[in-house]
């Protein structure tokens, strides 16, 4: 069955550092793969969308990278802030229009 | 532009009692989706509709979870009867189409505590 990892650990780390968060996939071929950012009581909210002829997607701090052969995305966010500390989730969706997500990663920022 | 709106935001209940949920989506957006977000987990969806068509329910309950989206705009969801393992964040989700690419708003979610 499809199967979607995220590190349960929470990743922390300093103001100013470069936070790296991973999502590898089993038995599936996505045609695209999404971020989203959820804060304590409250719903996920879209961050970036990379589709699977797509290698690097940016947005201001942001970056995603999406490699078929490893079955990975890597979302990075530069020059972390406090204001960064929430929960990401990714996302997988193919042709039939269904979003698969992952549990998530916990980053907290230290001042 | 207001987003999602749900309610309520919180429902206590006991087992085998019965609950609904309501949603309104953005305004002109076609497709409504209701996820169930136990904690720890990601959204696992439960339902998808397109207007007031079913897109895809295969993950709903169907023994004891139904909805509904009439007129093709407010949407409710209901369990009857509810049983424990039904705690969780119910999130109502909208977008402008069906595209594969199309970004989901979500609302802020009901929170359900059956004991």
């Amino acid at each position: 069955s499809q199967k979607i990892e995220q590190n349960s650990e929470a990743l922390n780390i300093q103001e100013g550092k470069t936070a790296t968060l991973t999502c590898n996939y089993t038995n599936y071929s996505p045609a695209y793969l999404q971020w989203y950012r959820q804060d304590p009581g409250r719903g996920p909210v879209f961050l970036l969308l990379i589709r699977e002829n797509e290698k690097e997607k940016r947005k201001e701090r942001l970056k995603v990278t999406f490699d078929t052969t490893l079955k990975q995305s890597l979302f990075h966010i530069t020059a972390s802030q406090p204001a960064d500390s929430a929960t990401y989730l990714c996302a997988l969706g193919d042709s039939s229009y269904k979003l698969i997500f992952g549990s998530g990663t916990r980053l907290l920022v230290r001042p | 532009e207001a987003g999602v709106a749900q309610s309520p935001r919180y429902k206590i209940i006991e087992k085998r009692q019965s609950v609904a949920f309501w949603c309104n989506p953005i305004s002109g957006h076609a497709t409504l989706y209701w996820y169930q977000q136990i904690l720890g987990q990601g959204p696992k969806l439960l339902i998808q509709f397109q207007n007031n068509g079913v897109v895809d329910d295969s993950q709903l309950p169907k023994d004891r979870f139904s909805a509904e989206r009439l007129k093709g705009v407010d949407s409710t969801l209901k369990i009857q009867p509810a049983k424990l393992e039904d705690s969780a964040v119910y999130l109502c989700a909208s977008s402008a189409g069906l595209a594969v690419q199309e970004t989901q708003y979500f609302g802020p979610g009901t929170r359900l505590l059956v004991l």
